[in-house]
């Protein structure tokens, strides 16, 4: 049973550019939560999202970012136009139920995507 | 609003001498907390978390952690350390039955021969 998978591992877009970041839930799961951890800081919740469904984006930055995660495929973190502001490692967790994340059930972290604008 | 502080950005120790990581938070109500370790290219795992009941807890890889509400506390421990545990480690606290998360910034270890 594979892990959660981030792809790619590592991004370098040119500021302006998009950057679409994938990331697949272990198997069973259908929950998932983003996460942004910039230099120097601690991981920040971005976004929480069931299959189809975006339950709760209160930690996403209100222009350039959007998440979904769709009946089939993975969950995909979409930052337009990046500026440099937006470099850092984004990170993709799931679990099988919801409850509390490692509270009644543990979620499982894939490796991170490190975005690098140039 | 929670937050955590993990006072050491880096720490280096000897193979087979013990570690001992600090974690400091700011919760309103009962926190539930967590220690994670990401290993180089892997992804973060859960060492361990407590929720209520004895303070000192056992996680996996040896590891263990003591709850201290008096000093908002939750350094989490090693009586002898491998070269293995050369890592990233984050604390976090959460609340009952939420699903966020808020991590510190995370401490690194080095492990020296």
């Amino acid at each position: 049973n594979a892990g959660v998978m981030q792809n790619p591992r590592h991004l370098v877009r040119r500021r302006g550019q998009e950057a679409r970041l994938r990331c697949s839930p272990m198997k069973g799961h259908s929950h998932v939560y983003w996460y942004r951890q910039l230099p120097e800081e601690g991981l920040k919740f971005m976004v929480y999202l069931q299959k189809e469904n975006i339950i709760d984006e209160s930690g996403m930055p209100k222009e350039r970012f959007s998440a979904e995660f769709p009946k089939e495929g993975p969950s995909i973190l979409r930052i337009q136009q990046v500026v440099r502001g937006d470099s850092a490692a984004y990170f993709c967790a799931s679990s099988p139920s919801t409850g509390g994340l490692g509270v009644n059930t543990e979620a499982f972290f894939g490796q991170g995507t490190r975005l690098t604008v140039v | 609003a929670q937050s955590v502080t993990q006072p050491d950005i880096h720490i280096t120790v000897s193979e087979g001498a013990s570690l001992e990581l600090r974690c400091n938070y700011s919760y309103g109500a009962t926190p539930y907390l967590f220690w994670y370790v990401q290993s180089p290219g892997q992804g973060l795992q859960l060492l361990l978390k407590y929720f209520s009941g004895d303070t000192l807890v056992q996680g996996i890889k040896g590891f263990e952690a003591e709850f201290k509400r008096s000093q908002s506390s939750f350094n989490l421990r090693k009586p002898s350390v491998h070269w293995s545990d050369a890592a990233e480690y984050f604390c976090a606290v959460g609340a009952r039955s939420d699903y966020k998360l808020s991590f510190g910034a995370g401490t690194t270890v080095t492990v020296r021969a």
